[in-house]
């Protein structure tokens, strides 16, 4: 059964940081290139970032660039985003989505919910 | 950073056909832009239904469409069933970026 399972949220401080992980189950993770969306409650989707099959492409929004870092291991069969000095416009489920062929966003997992109070 | 805008809200009758719109800010929408649409209901994880405009995966209905019409994307919904009350999502590819839109509520009333 395919599956992506995240996990790493929880209550974090302003300023903060926090390592969300994405594990991948059920197919050849290595083939799929990965993305980061996060979703404020009561709000749309928001696209966070990119990476490819091999690592090698990554991408970012505007609004978290040089606050977070995407990144993978293939033989751990896991994606991670790495979030730093986390603000109050942070708190958000996070959702990791697979890609497949042409489609960046074939899959999706449950999402993992951040939340950043004092 | 460009953005995409939607509809904020339909409504559309049981058996009825809505046509949902997206737009961006730098200009006509065309298909290297890869439209996509998406839908997601309360507490739900989103699901992706269409993909590079019109491409659909082996999970959507039929009766889920998408299209480029008079320079923007369109997910046309035809014979709309009371399960398809949801919100819906398209994105847009900018060269390496992409960009959500806001959404918009479906109501199916």
């Amino acid at each position: 059964e395919v599956q992506l399972v995240e996990s790493g949220g929880g209550l974090a401080q302003p300023g903060g940081s926090l390592r969300l992980s994405c594990a991948a189950s059920g197919f050849t993770f290595s083939d799929c290139n990965m993305n980061w969306v996060r979703q404020a409650p009561g709000k749309g989707l928001e696209w966070l970032s990119y990476i490819s099959g091999s690592g090698d492409v990554i991408s970012y929004a505007d609004s978290v660039k040089g606050r977070v870092t995407i990144s993978r291991d293939n033989a751990k069969n896991s994606l991670f985003l790495q979030m730093n000095g986390l603000r109050a416009e942070d708190t958000a489920v996070y959702y990791c989505a697979r890609g497949k062929d042409s489609s960046w966003f074939f899959g999706w997992g449950r999402g993992t919910l951040v939340t950043v109070s004092s | 950073q460009a953005v995409v805008t939607q509809e904020p809200s339909l409504t559309v009758s049981p058996g009825g056909t809505v046509t949902l719109t997206c737009g961006s800010s730098t200009g006509a929408v065309t298909s290297g832009h890869y439209p996509y649409w998406f839908q997601q209901k309360p507490g739900q994880a989103p699901r992706t239904l269409i993909y590079d405009t019109d491409h659909k995966h082996s999970w959507t209905p039929a009766r889920f469409s998408g299209s480029l019409l008079g320079g923007k994307g369109v997910l046309t919904l035809s014979a709309a069933q009371p399960e398809d009350e949801a919100d819906y999502y398209c994105l847009l590819s900018y060269g390496g970026v992409v960009v959500f839109g806001g959404g918009t509520k479906l109501t199916v009333l």
